[in-house]
C-alpha cells in the first residue's frame, strides 16, 4: 500500500530538547516536503526536498533542519524547540513535478512546553 | 509567488442540501489546481484536480470543481451533502515553473463544513 509514515503521531516535549520527527515513504518518490499546520493560518510549508542531498527552504524554515539522505526518509529536526512550534505537522511526497498527487502522513502533533 | 484565498472559513449547512466552497487564487503565471480534505485526526487527500483541457473536473465522493481563468477562482462544490462530508477543506495551487517553485503547494486557509442532520 503506498504511504507516507510519520512517527510519533503525539509528542510533548519541553523547551530546547532537540527532538527528530521522522518521516518515510514506500512510493519512490523524489519530492518530500514538510509542512505545518497552525488554526486560521492553514498549511505552511517548512522545508522541502527535490531528491537526494538537495533540500531548500520554505516559507517558514526558522528553528527547523532537514536531511535527505535517503530517498525514501526526510526526518524533521528541531534542535531547540520553542512554545511556539507547538503545531500539527504533516510530511507529503510526490513524483517530481508539480501536476502529480501530494500524498500525506497522517500528522504529528506537536507540543512545547 | 502565488497566493490562495478561501473565502469563508466554515461552511454550515444541512444534509442533501448543496454546498460550495470558495477558492480565488493568484499567480502570474499558469497553475494547476487542488482541492485536498482532511478528515478529523487524518492527513490530507486529494478530492481532485485541474491540470488542463475540461475547466469542470469531478473528483471523489461526488465534488466537483470548476476552473475558471477570468475570475482566477476554483470553487468546489456538491448537489447533495452528507454527514460523513464534514470535514476542513483546503485549496491548493502549484505554479508551472521550474527550480525552486516546481512541486511546491501553496494552500489556502481551510474552510470548515460542517453538514448537520
Amino acid at each position: 500500500e503506498a504511504q507516507v509514515t510519520q512517527n510519533p503521531r503525539y509528542l510533548i516535549t519541553v523547551t530546547g530538547k532537540k527532538l527528530t520527527v521522522t518521516c518515510s515513504q514506500n512510493m519512490n518518490h523524489e519530492y518530500m516536503s514538510w509542512y505545518r499546520q497552525d488554526p486560521g493560518l492553514g498549511l505552511r510549508q517548512i522545508y522541502y526536498s527535490m531528491n537526494v542531498e538537495v533540500t531548500d527552504k520554505g516559507d517558514v524554515p526558522e528553528g527547523y533542519k532537514v536531511s535527505r539522505k535517503e530517498k525514501r526518509n526526510f526526518p524533521l529536526i528541531l534542535e531547540s524547540p520553542s512554545p511556539n512550534q507547538t503545531s500539527l505537522y504533516f510530511c507529503a511526497s510526490s513524483e517530481y513535478g508539480t501536476y502529480t498527487e501530494a500524498f500525506f502522513g497522517q500528522g504529528t502533533r506537536l507540543t512545547v512546553v | 509567488a502565488q497566493s490562495v484565498t478561501q473565502l469563508d472559513s466554515q461552511v454550515p449547512v444541512f444534509e442533501e442540501a448543496p454546498v460550495e466552497l470558495r477558492c480565488n487564487y493568484s499567480s502570474s503565471v499558469s497553475v494547476y489546481l487542488f482541492w485536498y480534505v482532511q478528515y478529523p485526526n487524518q492527513g490530507l487527500q486529494l478530492l481532485l484536480k485541474y491540470l488542463s483541457g475540461s475547466t469542470l473536473v469531478k473528483g471523489i465522493n461526488g465534488f466537483e470543481a470548476e476552473f475558471n481563468k477570468s475570475q482566477t477562482s476554483f470553487h468546489l462544490r456538491k448537489p447533495s451533502v452528507h454527514i460523513s462530508d464534514t470535514a476542513e477543506y483546503f485549496c491548493a495551487v502549484s505554479a508551472l515553473g521550474q527550480g525552486s517553485t516546481l512541486g511546491r503547494l501553496y494552500f489556502g486557509r481551510g474552510t470548515q463544513l460542517t453538514v448537520w442532520p
